[in-house]
């Protein structure tokens, strides 16, 4: 069962505008929620994360925002660059668990 | 530190062999887990190893199978391969077992099963 839902498989977005990139979970005991970029032939790599106490996290160009009343969380990056093109996925854990959702690949065009 | 390191990147096999992917963790990280990742599936999750024990495994048969080193270092093997067995799998450690830890993945190793 897919408990953490990524809907959109590809994103496309100009350089310098917002990459918004969604996520929908199922599970209301998960606590904890994760991004991840990865480059073709290279691992997943932990970009950021937010804790269920919380509704938003920032990281420079990097922002979660949690709404756990709709069980969704997005990612948005400002500004989009080149170098941002990769597979996001999202992640959910609940103390012993952590799902991932299939990803979305990013496209930032020039 | 050094990454995480996964031997061999690539792998091809044939339907009915048996294969053992290999894990170096981050120095220090005493979790290790295995993901099967495929396209449109995401990261499946196979299982979780600390301190030698299996604490956690994914909705896998049982030809999937591991194990961790007292060094941390993990092996997973997967008996009689069969053509969906193709797939990347990614080692991952984490310094604390428990979902709130970001895990820091491997580079995988692409298996491919004819």
């Amino acid at each position: 069962d897919q408990q953490v839902k990524q809907n959109s498989p590809s994103l496309s977005v100009q350089e310098g505008r917002i990459s918004i990139l969604n996520c929908d979970y199922t599970n209301s005991m998960f606590d904890y929620f994760l991004w991840y970029k990865k480059y073709p032939a290279e691992g997943p790599t932990f970009l950021i994360s937010i804790s269920s106490i919380k509704d938003k996290n920032e990281d420079g160009r990097f922002t979660v925002f949690l709404n756990k009343s709709a069980k969704h969380l997005s990612l948005h990056i400002v500004p989009s660059q080149p170098g941002d093109s990769a597979v996001y996925f999202c992640a959910a854990s609940a103390k012993d668990d952590m799902r991932f959702g299939a990803g979305t690949r990013l496209t930032v065009k020039p | 530190k050094a990454g995480v390191t996964q031997t061999p990147r690539y792998l091809i096999k044939t339907r009915g062999q048996q294969v053992t992917l290999s894990c170096s963790p981050i120095s220090g990280h005493r979790s290790v887990s295995w993901y099967q990742q495929t396209p449109g599936q995401g990261l499946q999750f196979l299982f979780e190893y600390f301190s030698e024990t299996q604490r956690n495994k994914g909705n896998f048969p049982g030809r999937f199978s591991g194990r961790q080193f007292s060094n941390s270092r993990s092996e997973m093997n997967v008996s009689t391969l069969e053509l969906g067995d193709s797939a990347l799998y990614l080692c991952a450690s984490s310094e604390r077992t428990g979902g709130n830890s970001p895990l820091h993945f491997g580079n995988g190793t692409r298996l491919t099963v004819t």
